[in-house]
Formats: C-alpha cells, sequence, structure tokens
C-alpha cells in the first residue's frame, strides 16, 4: 500500500513558466515533509520541508505548500529554469518518539523544462 | 557541506556471492540509512540505524543484513546475492529526526 503517491511520473514546462508538483499521502502520522532532487548517476539532494504545523515555506524559487484536510503537499517553481530538469521525489515522515525513522517516498515525477 | 560517500558506484556480483555495500559520514550524524532505487518503485527503505550497534528494519529487509560498529559506518550486506537485488543502493545520513537525509552518490549493483 502507498502510502505517498506522485501521481504524475513526468512534467514537461516551458523554461519560464511555473512547474507544480504534486503528492498526496494516505497516512494522517505524518507530520514533516520533504522533497528531494535527482540528478542521474547522482543521490537524492535535499530541495525543501514543511512542518505540519505550517500550510507554507518558501525558498527562493520554491514554495512547498501543504493542505492537511486534503492529505496534499505541492511544489512549485518559478521561474522554471533548464537545470531544474531533474526527478523530484516527496517524501514523508512519522515521528514514532522512538528514534529515528526512514522517510517514505514517492515514485518521483520526472520534470523536463523545455526551452 | 555533509558527505556521505558509498566506496563503489559500480559493482558487478554473480548470483549466490556475499556483497558489501560501504557507506560513510563526516558529519557525527546519529541515523544512517540504506535505501534502494528501482524505476517505478522510488526509494524504498531497507534498513536503518540510530546509533552504533543499533539497527531497525524497513520496507524492505529481506535478503540484506547490516552492521554498524563505528558511528560514521554503515554497511548493507548481500549475504547471498540474487538477480532481484540488481538495483542502485543508496545510503544516507541524517543529524536527528527534523533533519533532511543527506544522501551519498549510489552504488549501481548488477547481480548476474
Amino acid at each position: 500500500d502507498q502510502q505517498v503517491k506522485q501521481n504524475s511520473p513526468s512534467l514537461s514546462v516551458q523554461e519560464g513558466r511555473i512547474s507544480i508538483l504534486n503528492c498526496d499521502y494516505t497516512n494522517s502520522m505524518f507530520d514533516y515533509f520533504l522533497w528531494y532532487k535527482k540528478y542521474p548517476a547522482e543521490g537524492p539532494t535535499f530541495l525543501i520541508s514543511i512542518s505540519s504545523i505550517k500550510d507554507k515555506n518558501e525558498d527562493g524559487r520554491f514554495t512547498v505548500f501543504l493542505n492537511k484536510s486534503a492529505k496534499h503537499l505541492s511544489l512549485h517553481i518559478v521561474p522554471s529554469q533548464p537545470g531544474d530538469s531533474a526527478v523530484y521525489f516527496c517524501a514523508a515522515r512519522q515521528y514514532s518518539g522512538g528514534g529515528a525513522d526512514g522517510l517514505t517516498f514517492g515514485k518521483g515525477t520526472h520534470l523536463i523544462i523545455q526551452p | 557541506d555533509v558527505k556521505v560517500t558509498q566506496s563503489s558506484r559500480y559493482l558487478v556480483k554473480r548470483t549466490g556471492e556475499k556483497v558489501f555495500l560501504e557507506c560513510v559520514q563526516d558529519m557525527d550524524h546519529e541515523n544512517m540509512f540504506w535505501y534502494r532505487q528501482d524505476p517505478g518503485l522510488g526509494l524504498r527503505l531497507i534498513y536503518f540505524s540510530y546509533d552504533v550497534k543499533m539497527k531497525e528494519k524497513g520496507d524492505i529487509p529481506e535478503g540484506y543484513s547490516v552492521s554498524r560498529e563505528k558511528k560514521e559506518r554503515f554497511s548493507l550486506i548481500l549475504e547471498s546475492a540474487s538477480t532481484n537485488q540488481t538495483s542502485m543502493y543508496l545510503c544516507a545520513s541524517s543529524y536527528d529526526l527534523n533533519s533532511p537525509l543527506h544522501f551519498g552518490n549510489g552504488t549501481r549493483l548488477t547481480v548476474t
């Protein structure tokens, strides 16, 4: 049962426009959400995160929105640049109170920025 | 900057071999993780550790074991490699529960 879902395997956006990547989750115990970016032959790199007590977090061109009632988050990239072409993973963490928990990842969305 | 180093970028092993994947982090992080990445399946957690000599099973631990004898090093062991373990293996570490994971560049393992 997939707890973190990225329903779009790929997304194509024109350079300069807004890219919106979506993520849905089913586990209401998730309280911390992250986005990672991955280039081929490299490990994922952390992009931006949001705690469940917030509904928005912004860092430069990247903004993450969280809608807890809908169990939905989205990543907005404005303006989109060619270097943004990569696979984006949504991830969520459930705080167990007893130590580290690994993140649960979605399957990823391949973002392609077209010139 | 946090550095997570995986000892091999590419590895080819035969079915039945014992395989060791090594990972070292240089930031004194408490938590370390092993994931595998497969097309269409995203990243799946195999094992993690929140302290030396401590280990916890992730979502897909079958066929794997781990070792954490020192804080900076976390090893993934395939006791008897099988072809369905052909994958990209990613090691990660984090300072605490509320910190992002920092990933290594991955080891692409092929089992023939």
